[in-house]
């Protein structure tokens, strides 16, 4: 029973253009979601996050949005460049609780 | 060296023996993490540790045992696995030890450990 969901294992995308990346979750009781960035042979790192009461946040070239109704999250990266391959992570966690739930993982490719 | 260090990065172990991966963080961060990551699976958290105690241990299985000794290593000592316990397994520390804060962890490299 996953809580959080990434349906898409994959995606491609030409350098330049948005990546969207989707994440779906099942828990109302999330309140505070991240994005983790993976390269290959490296731990995922920190990208972005957003808490419950916002609907947006942006940093520089990454903007994730909430839809709290339909419990879905996304990043977008604008303009993709080539050092953006790697493996998304979505994440979520609720009130008081320490425990991340991370979802399975879409490997992004920018093609130049 | 900065961020987390995980030692050995890889590892093979055949089921009756009797290892340990090493995790050691050079930040100041007051909680650290394992997790497990399987082929094709989402990570899992198996131990958590705030200001090296124990916090949390999710219905790990006791042949993963993991120990705390102070607030920068952190130790998972592995007896008696399974080839299913075949895995990278990420070692994590955060600044804080609660709310949103404690979300936004520094992972190591992680160590890949196969059974055999």
């Amino acid at each position: 029973d996953q809580q959080v969901k990434q349906n898409s294992p994959s995606l491609s995308v030409q350098e330049g253009r948005i990546s969207i990346l989707n994440c779906d979750y099942t828990n109302s009781m999330f309140d505070y979601f991240l994005w983790y960035k993976k390269y290959p042979a490296e731990g995922p790192t920190f990208l972005i996050s957003i808490s419950s009461i916002k609907d947006k946040n942006e940093d520089g070239r990454f903007t994730v949005f909430l839809n709290k109704s339909a419990k879905h999250l996304s990043l977008h990266i604008v303009p993709s460049q080539p050092g953006d391959s790697a493996v998304y992570f979505c994440a979520a966690s609720g009130k008081g609780a320490q425990k991340l739930v991370f979802g399975q993982g879409t490997r992004l490719t920018i093609n130049p | 060296e900065t961020g987390v260090t995980q030692t050995p990065r890889h590892l093979v172990m055949g089921m009756t023996n009797k290892k340990s991966l090493k995790c050691e963080q050079h930040l100041g961060h007051n909680a650290m993490y394992w997790y497990k990551q399987s082929a094709k699976k989402p990570l899992e958290l198996m131990f958590v540790y705030s200001l090296e105690e124990r916090v949390e241990n999710n219905s790990v299985p006791s042949r993963f045992s993991p120990e705390c000794p102070n607030s920068s290593h952190l130790f998972l000592h592995l007896h008696t696995l399974q080839p299913e316990d075949s895995a990278l397994y990420l070692c994590a520390s955060s600044q804080e030890t609660q709310g949103p804060g404690a979300n936004v962890l520094t992972f190591g490299a992680g160590s890949r450990l196969t059974v055999l």
